[in-house]
């Protein structure tokens, strides 16, 4: 079963347009990490955030903002006025603390074009 | 300072040759990953090291997949015999420890894009 779910494949906004990346997850573990990472086309992962489950609040970094919310297991991503270089893949990942090895299980990543 | 390196950045293999793919971790990290990123798909976990013991290989999808750390710090992703579905970029990380509650964030080189004709 997919841990990780990002149903929108691809989105595309016009720049300074607000734009929401959605992720729902799922896990059995009480002790859980979730990540976003951006992929922009030299390939290289980017590390956004790391939230842990007992940290509920909601986060704002610069025109980034997350919202996780565990009644409903997602972990939103929202990037303010966006801008072309926000053009990009972007993954929401889990890490379940119990394994130990704290591998990452990716959604299938959701694709922002920021059209100028 | 230096991030995880990764070589060669490109291969192309012909169908049943043997390929070694590279990873230079950060500098002192003790965990190591390696991911495989299909086209079009997230990356999904091979095997994880801990210094030079391999604590997880669930990941891998055949036994023609081995990887190695020695010394505990490069460390080597071999695919032997390989098949036109082995294509994919594959993803190196290092995460400086883990322990107890703490989480380290893995921090991923630009990867290795193979190609298997």
């Amino acid at each position: 079963a997919q841990k990780v779910t990002q149903a929108q494949t691809e989105i595309s906004v016009v720049e300074k347009e607000d734009v929401t990346l959605d992720c729902v997850y799922e896990t059995r573990d009480t002790t859980y990490y979730l990540f976003w990472y951006k992929q922009p086309p030299s390939g290289e992962l980017v590390f956004l955030i790391r939230r842990n489950s007992f940290d509920e609040q909601n986060e704002i970094s610069g025109r980034y903002s997350w919202n996780f919310q565990k009644s409903t297991s997602s972990f939103n991503f929202t990037i303010t006025a966006s801008q072309v270089v926000d053009s990009a893949v972007y993954f929401c990942a889990l890490s379940e603390a119990q394994t130990g090895a704290n591998n990452l299980f990716f959604g299938t990543g959701t694709r922002l074009t920021v059209i100028p | 300072g230096a991030g995880v390196s990764q070589s060669p950045r490109y291969k192309v293999a012909k169908r049943g040759q043997d390929v070694a793919l590279r990873c230079d971790p950060i500098s002192g990290h003790v965990s190591l990953f390696w991911y495989q990123q299909a086209l079009g798909q997230g990356p999904e976990f091979l095997t994880y090291f801990q210094n030079e013991a391999q604590l997880d290989k669930s990941g891998l999808p055949s036994d023609r997949f081995f990887a190695e750390r020695p010394e505990g710090s490069v460390s080597t992703l071999k695919i032997q015999r390989t098949q036109q579905e082995d294509s994919a970029v594959y993803l190196c990380a290092s995460s400086l420890v883990y322990s107890g509650e703490s989480y380290n964030e893995q921090f991923f080189g630009p990867g290795t894009r193979l190609t298997v004709l």
